[in-house]
């Protein structure tokens, strides 16, 4: 089955710093990709998303992700942190046919220090 | 603007107790879902909804139903409340193809006691 890992429950940076998630899948076949951020006490809104085409993903609020097959991988930068960008990231996989189920990971807590 | 609505931000429920949680769209989506999230374990599917009237199990459907009257509303139905059901719970929605993005309520946390 379609597997999403998520390194580190726990991120700190420095505010300027580089912000760096990790996420990799499991599926022999690439899979449609997602990053979703969940600020306290909201419900999770789209950040990026992979479909087909170019590897390297710009999304909302300068945060970009790049694909990259051969490493199953998916993370998530950004170049200089903001205090704003202090929330809980998820990254998620959906199937490219069939069931329409979207499996996440168990989250990245993302902590920016003054 | 696109939503996504659940009835209660927060609930609190007694053991055995049958507990109803709504979610509306009003986008006209064709999918809808319901998870679960506690920490540690992020999201987990309960749930989905691929058309009115039709549903599907996801990874933790045991002591949990769902009812899809109408293509707006989908609902979660917990027969007799559980301790280990305390949950924050998300519904979200999407219209058609597995590229395209989820649209999330804000979440209801459920306390069972």
């Amino acid at each position: 089955a379609q597997s999403v890992t998520q390194l580190g429950s726990h991120v700190s940076v420095s505010e300027g710093a580089l912000v760096l998630l990790r996420c990799n899948y499991s599926s022999s076949v690439p899979p449609y990709l997602f990053w979703y951020v969940q600020y306290p006490n909201q419900g999770l809104q789209l950040l990026l998303k992979y479909t087909t085409g170019a590897t390297l993903v710009k999304g909302i609020n300068g945060f970009e992700a790049e694909f990259k097959k051969s490493e199953t991988s998916f993370h998530l930068t950004k170049p200089s942190a903001h205090m704003s960008d202090a929330a809980e990231y998820f990254c998620a996989v959906s199937e490219t046919s069939g069931t329409y189920k979207y499996i996440f990971g168990t989250g990245t807590r993302l902590k920016v220090l003054a | 603007d696109v939503k996504v609505t659940q009835s209660s931000r927060y609930l609190v429920k007694r053991t055995g107790e049958k507990v109803f949680l709504e979610c509306v769209q009003d986008m006209d989506h064709e999918n809808m879902f319901w998870y679960r999230q506690d920490p540690g374990l992020g999201l987990r599917l309960i749930y989905f909804s691929y058309d009115v009237k039709m549903k599907e199990k996801g990874d933790i459907p045991e002591g949990y139903s769902v009812s899809r009257e109408k293509k707006e509303r989908f609902s979660l139905i917990l027969e007799s409340a559980s301790t280990n059901q305390t949950s924050m719970y998300l519904c979200a929605s999407t219209q058609g193809a597995t590229n395209e993005k989820l649209f999330f309520g804000s979440g209801t946390q459920l306390s069972v006691l």
